[in-house]
């Protein structure tokens, strides 16, 4: 089955702690998001990235870092620079073509105890 | 930059009755408008898109309409039915950094 996975479906953390949400896909897709949503909001871009080695911040990319090392995999890191890392996290892949179709995964529900 | 508009936030309609959602954009090199789906719990999914170039798509019990010149676009859900409550995001994109810009959503709820 081709498609995006992303893991843990939950994680709890304590504050002060790194933690690193996993994103994986197989549709050998060359472009790959992440974004955050809070309760009742839209998405926010966090970081992207177009090519392997090489991503770009988004909207809200402070207390977040990621890497693009190979073209299936796009880790994000919540450091503890983040202030209110509670939140759902997605992550979504696409082609790079004029119709920007992208496909997601089902989501880390990340929690700060 | 672009800005993408949604309206309205939560809306509630009789099983069977239809629904309409309505998106605003700002910027006039946008040129590719999808909807997505997103169940509880779940990532969202692209249920219907259109291009710049076409003014009505329409798939089964859903259908988008775009008025270029105002710069607006609608999903409209015919019959609704239990299965189509969840939350509905609209987005556009000029397709000059493969980005979409992402309405706030609408909480769709089909009563009984």
């Amino acid at each position: 089955d081709g498609g995006i996975t992303q893991s843990p479906k939950y994680l709890f953390r304590k504050e002060g702690q790194n933690v690193t949400l996993s994103c994986e896909q197989n549709l050998n897709h060359d472009a790959m998001y992440w974004y955050r949503q809070d309760p009742g909001q839209g998405l926010r871009l966090i970081y992207y990235s177009q090519i392997v080695n090489d991503f770009q911040k988004g909207d809200i990319a402070e207390g977040y870092s990621v890497s693009r090392e190979k073209k299936e995999s796009f880790p994000l890191t919540v450091t503890s620079a983040q202030k209110n890392p509670t939140a759902f996290y997605l992550c979504a892949s696409s082609i790079m073509t004029l119709n920007n179709e992208q496909f997601f995964g089902p989501g880390t529900r990340l929690t700060v105890l | 930059g672009e800005n993408v508009e949604q309206h309205p936030s939560t809306l509630s309609v009789q099983e069977g009755d239809s629904a309409v959602i309505k998106c605003t954009y700002s910027d006039s090199a946008s040129n590719y408008f999808p909807w997505y789906k997103q169940e509880l719990g779940k990532g969202p999914q692209l249920i219907i898109d259109i291009r710049s170039n076409v003014g009505e798509k329409k798939d089964q019990r859903i259908a988008v309409t775009l008025n270029k010149t105002a710069k607006h676009f609608s999903l409209h859900i015919t019959e609704t039915q239990p299965e189509d409550s969840a939350v509905y995001f609209c987005a556009a994109s000029s397709g000059s950094n493969y980005q979409l810009i992402w309405g706030a959503g609408t909480k769709l709820i089909i009563k009984p």
